[in-house]
């Protein structure tokens, strides 16, 4: 069975610090596919990036970074300089594979980030 | 950007009341979900259709009825529900692809539901 854990419950940072969010993901499957997901206040969940099992090289996409382990099973997340806007909850999520036409996706619990001013 | 609108987006109702919840997608998509998002738990898959057939119920209990009569419409029917199902219910889609590769899900605004 697939499994997401995103240890940390809660995390408060004061403006511009730098913050990283884990998550630790067990799966049999050799294919697979990693997510993170930002859920504001409004509700929806907006995407920020989907990363397959093959591709172990970090992204980077303005203030946000990636760094994907498979030795470890992680696929934490780094703001860097954060902001008030980015207060949310983040979720990391985890892919079956393919089959059919469907994507399943196995989430963990979510990270509340709280950025003060 | 998301495409995907869902309402309504609050809806307050007592255990023996019939309701409805009603996503749209505007994405031309062929694959769409039903999650519940319950206080201080993972995002739960309730049920999810491919071209207009369910391909997954999540052993959701009977009280939630989905119903999808076309590729863009995804509904939630609820009944005699309990307090425990108040919950935000969030609707997906995506697109669905027949081989190959995980295409992402886009999600609605969900619906915060409170059964009293």
């Amino acid at each position: 069975a697939q499994k997401v854990t995103q240890a940390q419950t809660e995390i408060s940072v004061v403006e511009k610090e730098d913050v990283t969010l884990d998550c630790v993901y067990e799966t049999r499957d050799t294919t697979y596919y990693l997510f993170w997901y930002k859920q504001p206040p409004s509700g929806e969940l907006v995407f920020l990036i989907r990363r397959n099992s093959f591709d172990e090289q970090n992204e980077i996409s303005g203030r946000y970074s990636w760094n994907f382990q498979k030795s470890t099973s992680s696929f934490n997340f780094t703001i860097t300089a954060s902001q008030v806007v980015d207060s949310a909850v983040y979720f990391c999520a985890l892919s079956e594979p393919y089959t059919g036409a469907n994507s399943k996706l196995t989430f963990g619990k979510g990270i509340t980030l709280s950025v003060r001013p | 950007e998301t495409g995907v609108t869902q309402t309504p987006r609050h809806l307050v109702m007592g255990m023996t009341n019939k309701k409805s919840l009603k996503c749209e997608q505007h994405l031309g998509h062929n694959a769409m979900y039903w999650y519940k998002q319950s206080a201080k738990k993972p995002l739960e898959l309730m049920f999810v259709y491919n071209f207009k057939e369910q391909t997954e119920n999540n052993s959701v209990p009977s009280r939630f009825s989905p119903e999808c009569p076309n590729s863009s419409h995804l509904f939630l029917h609820l009944h005699t529900l309990q307090p425990e199902d108040s919950a935000l219910y969030l609707c997906a889609s995506s697109q669905g692809r027949l081989a190959g590769g995980i295409d992402r899900q886009y999600f609605g605004p969900g619906t915060r539901l409170t059964v009293l």
